[in-house]
């Protein structure tokens, strides 16, 4: 298993504004994977993150709105840019510490809000 | 683009009934994980199905995959209160690292 915190763990922020949320794992680990879940929703994949590498940003997802960056094994974080209402959302990362095909651990989510 | 849709998307049943929530997906895949959400909180991982025809069980869960029917089922027995929570199932594509997450199945027991 892995131990996964998230900070900020809540904000709420303005329009236009950007948000930097960072996760940090208690072990090494080769994948981090940011998600979006709106209220009510389910999960919706953002991109994958590889140390040393450039994040792989799902369809619908661009690296301009949400830069990623992954500097180290264990840490990793997503920046929410020019947010606006639509942005409200819970992020959360996640890893794989098992290697594939495993489970993946979740951390506690970061809630946003945009006024 | 991978679809998993699960049915029911509500669930209220009485203690000690029992139930099945259903997940199907849309293409070839032979690992499904099914994850539990309470409400305000992240996600716990349930079960790992990792083959056909697999087969776990965890108290009064019991998860099971069928990839030829692309089809897992999360069977519920004589619930408790404590099972309310919204479960999500989650399929891997089989040619990357990338979960597909079901629509949720919110739970409900009532006492």
């Amino acid at each position: 298993s892995a131990v996964i915190s998230q900070k900020p763990s809540r904000d709420i922020c303005q329009r236009g504004t950007s948000l930097t949320i960072q996760c940090q794992v208690d072990s090494q680990v080769t994948m981090m994977f940011w998600y979006r879940q709106q209220p009510g929703q389910s999960l919706t994949l953002i991109a994958t993150a590889n140390q040393g590498s450039e994040a792989t940003y799902e369809s619908g997802f661009v690296i301009d709105k949400f830069p990623i960056s992954r500097p180290n094994l264990t840490f990793s974080t997503l920046t929410v840019s020019n947010m606006s209402p639509e942005d409200s959302s819970i992020y959360l990362c996640s890893v794989e510490p098992g290697g594939h095909p495993d489970t993946q651990y979740f951390g506690p989510g970061t809630r946003l809000t945009v006024l | 683009e991978l679809k998993v849709e699960q049915n029911p998307l509500f669930l209220s049943m009485q203690e000690g009934k029992n139930y099945t929530i259903y997940c199907n997906y849309s293409t070839t895949s032979d690992r499904l994980y099914w994850y539990r959400q309470d409400p305000g909180k992240s996600l716990e991982s349930l079960f790992v199905l990792l083959s056909n025809g697999a087969v776990k069980q965890e108290g009064r869960l019991m998860a099971s995959l069928d990839t030829k029917a692309r089809l897992s089922t999360l069977h519920i027995t004589a619930a408790v209160h404590d099972l309310s929570a919204t479960y999500f199932c989650a399929v891997d594509s089989n040619t990357g690292n990338q979960f597909y997450f079901g629509t949720g199945t919110s739970l409900t027991v009532i006492p």
